[in-house]
């Protein structure tokens, strides 16, 4: 089966860091762009961060540019996101989906990052 | 930043009726690179149509995409309970960027 599973979320202080987990299974993820797209609590959906196929090119949104930093370990077929700084507004739903600047046509489930002292 | 504007903010219809969400963007999408999604309560988005009117594996015939440039509808033709939903458009010719959300509740 196709899916995507995400780990890692929890409550982090302000300040603080945290790495967010997305294994794939049932596709090679590295084939792929990847993204990270989260939710505040109520809220829409923002798009954060995507990996190119090739893993050689990546973008940001600019509310976390130069403090989150996405990867991926191609031997595990999991992507990551790296958080670091992290405010409250950071707090929110984080889902991984594949797909870059494409259509995001498969979604995890999600894991929640909480900010907060 | 291409920014979308979906309309109305709610919507309160009955099973059975139709349902047309509408999208507007700041500026012309290219390529049409417009997506609409589905979230139900508790659960994570899901594509229905992409290209603005290709629709997704598995996504029944009743939800249909249409439009071009910076106006796009969502047409759902005849309401399911599970239809019932938050819908998202999204583009992606850019930096991707998402509507605001209609909520398609029951009257």
């Amino acid at each position: 089966e196709v899916q995507l599973l995400e780990s890692g979320g929890g409550l982090v202080q302000p300040g603080g860091s945290l790495r967010l987990s997305c294994a794939a299974s049932g596709f090679t993820l590295s084939n792929y762009a990847m993204s990270w797209v989260r939710q505040a609590p109520g809220k829409g959906l923002e798009w954060v961060s995507t990996i190119s196929g090739s893993g050689g090119t990546t973008s940001y949104a600019d509310s976390v540019k130069g403090r989150f930093t996405i990867s991926r370990d191609s031997s595990k077929n999991t992507l990551y996101l790296r958080m670091n700084s992290l405010r409250g507004e950071d707090t929110a739903v984080y889902y991984c989906a594949k797909g870059g600047i494409s259509r995001f046509d498969l979604w995890g489930q999600g894991t929640l990052v909480t900010v907060s002292s | 930043e291409i920014v979308l504007t979906q309309s109305p903010g709610t919507l309160s219809l009955s099973p059975g009726e139709r349902a047309t969400l509408s999208c507007r963007a700041s500026q012309s999408v290219s390529s049409n690179y417009l997506a609409w999604y589905q979230q139900r309560p508790g659960q994570a988005p899901r594509l229905l149509i992409y290209g603005a009117s290709g629709r997704a594996t598995g996504i029944p015939d009743r939800f249909s995409g249409s439009g071009s440039g910076t106006d796009f509808t969502l047409t759902i033709s005849r309401l399911e309970p599970e239809d019932f939903a938050v819908y998202y458009c999204q583009q992606y010719g850019s930096s991707p960027t998402f509507g605001q959300g209609t909520k398609l509740e029951i009257k």
